[in-house]
């Protein structure tokens, strides 16, 4: 059983639009983070999110963290072929510890 | 060079065979991971360490050992290669004191024939 549900599992979407992407769980977590991934390469942490409501913005990346800290959402303004990448949720496996468990991971394809 | 580093990058084997994973870091940091990446699973971890003599079982650790070599070093181990072994293998590491972030090796894709 997946605790982190990413939707959708994959996007492809004009250079210029704007998109959505979410993690849902059952499960409350303490804290949860974003990650990119590009192709050939390791994820990178974009964003760390630990108060229920907590929104934080990177850019053109917004990031929001759900009241009861179950959910959390990406979105993205006016995207740009470099946002192309898969994009994963994580959070603790328990409370203080940084063991994450990953959610399945949205493909995002930004078209020129 | 990269923070953290795996070997080898790439390597096709057949079933049965033994494969070691190899990860170093330069980041100083305690604690480091191995996951397995599969298209529409995610990441899923598959064994851990928060030192040199502290290894933990992750959530897929069958089928597979680790050694944690000294505090800079961690390898994977798949003693008898079977086919559903074949996925990208990322090392990560982190920091103690921090705030849970990973950081990841560029990755190691395994085929098993």
């Amino acid at each position: 059983t997946q605790l982190l549900e990413q939707s959708p599992q994959f996007l492809s979407i004009q250079e210029g639009e704007n998109l959505t992407v979410y993690c849902n769980s059952s499960s409350v977590f303490s804290s949860l983070q974003w990650y990119r991934q590009e192709p050939g390469e390791g994820p990178v942490l974009l964003v760390t999110v630990v108060t229920g409501g907590e929104v934080k913005k990177l850019k053109r990346l917004t990031f929001q963290f759900g009241d009861a800290r179950k959910d959390s959402s990406l979105h993205i303004t006016a995207a740009q072929p470099g946002d192309t990448g898969l994009y994963l949720c994580a959070g603790p496996r328990t409370r203080g510890a940084n063991n994450l468990f990953f959610g399945t991971g949205t493909r995002l394809t930004v078209i020129p | 060079d990269a923070d953290v580093t795996q070997t080898p990058r790439n390597r096709i084997t057949k079933t049965g065979k033994r494969i070691m994973l190899e990860c170093s870091q330069t980041k100083g940091h305690d604690r480091m991971y191995w996951y397995r990446q599969d298209p529409g699973l995610g990441l899923r971890l598959i064994y851990y360490s928060f030192d040199v003599k502290d290894i933990n079982k992750g959530e897929i650790s069958d089928g597979y050992s680790v050694s944690r070599q000294a505090q800079a070093k961690f390898s994977l181990s798949l003693e008898s290669a079977i086919p559903n072994q074949t996925a990208l293998y990322f090392c990560a590491t982190s920091d103690a004191m921090g705030a849970g972030e990973l950081f990841f090796g560029e990755g190691s894709r395994l085929t098993v024939l």
